[in-house]
């Protein structure tokens, strides 16, 4: 079956611009992920979607970042006005609920010039 | 809150040699572990986790990890490791019950195998 897909694969933005990131969960999965993983930082966790309860935006780094997801399936990861520390591998994850096991994207590997 | 700490953040190793990642929590709460791989240019892939029961746990590819309350371990092992295990190794947590469904992240040790 179909894993969770992301796209952009790669994206490669100038400082200042606003970009978006998409994830597609495992169907019928209620629960997703973001994670950043950097050089420095390693893998964190960003914001949590589960069902139709307000997400956990705890993990979100600055008011810059936001996250949507429509009709609980489709997922966008917004970043506006980019900054050169912002460049880093962007990976969604998505689990039948809660406490059970994540399954990973291939990520967004976003690069701010 | 909970932490990872992966002590090595490279381990080299040669072909059909036997290997130890370690990996130490810790929390305040109940957890759940969970050991990811992650090939080059590729998402992460769950290895095997341990959510209760047996404390010896085994995975996908010949791999297996020991929970370890008394040490808040959870090393991973392979007795015998291929080239095709060269790969970046994450160990990771999450608590037990509601609230804790987000996992926490070890930095990661890169397994370099050669022949």
């Amino acid at each position: 079956g179909a894993g969770v897909s992301q796209s952009p694969s790669n994206k490669v933005t100038e400082k200042g611009k606003d970009v978006e990131l998409r994830c597609d969960p495992i169907s019928g999965h209620t629960a997703l992920y973001w994670y950043r993983q950097s050089l420095g930082q390693g893998l964190e966790f960003l914001i949590y979607f589960q069902g139709n309860s307000a997400p956990d935006k705890s993990g979100l780094p600055s008011d810059r970042f936001s996250a949507e997801r429509t009709g609980g399936s489709v997922s966008t990861l917004t970043i506006q006005r980019t900054q050169q520390e912002d460049s880093a591998v962007y990976l969604c994850a998505s689990s039948w609920g809660q406490q059970e096991t994540q399954y990973f994207g291939p990520g967004t590997r976003l690069l701010v010039l | 809150a909970q932490s990872v700490t992966q002590l090595d953040s490279q381990v080299p190793v040669f072909e059909e040699a036997p290997v130890e990642l370690r990996c130490n929590y810790s929390s305040s709460v109940s957890v759940y572990l969970f050991w990811y791989v992650q090939y080059p240019n590729q998402g992460l892939q769950l290895l095997l986790k341990y959510l209760s029961g047996s404390t010896l746990v085994k995975g996908i590819n010949g791999f297996e990890a020991e929970f370890n309350k008394s040490q808040t371990s959870f090393h991973l092992r392979k007795p015998s490791v291929h080239i095709s295990d060269t790969a970046e190794y994450f160990c990771a947590v999450s608590g037990v019950g509601s609230g804790y469904s987000t996992l926490t992240f070890g930095k990661g040790t890169m397994l370099l195998v050669s022949p």
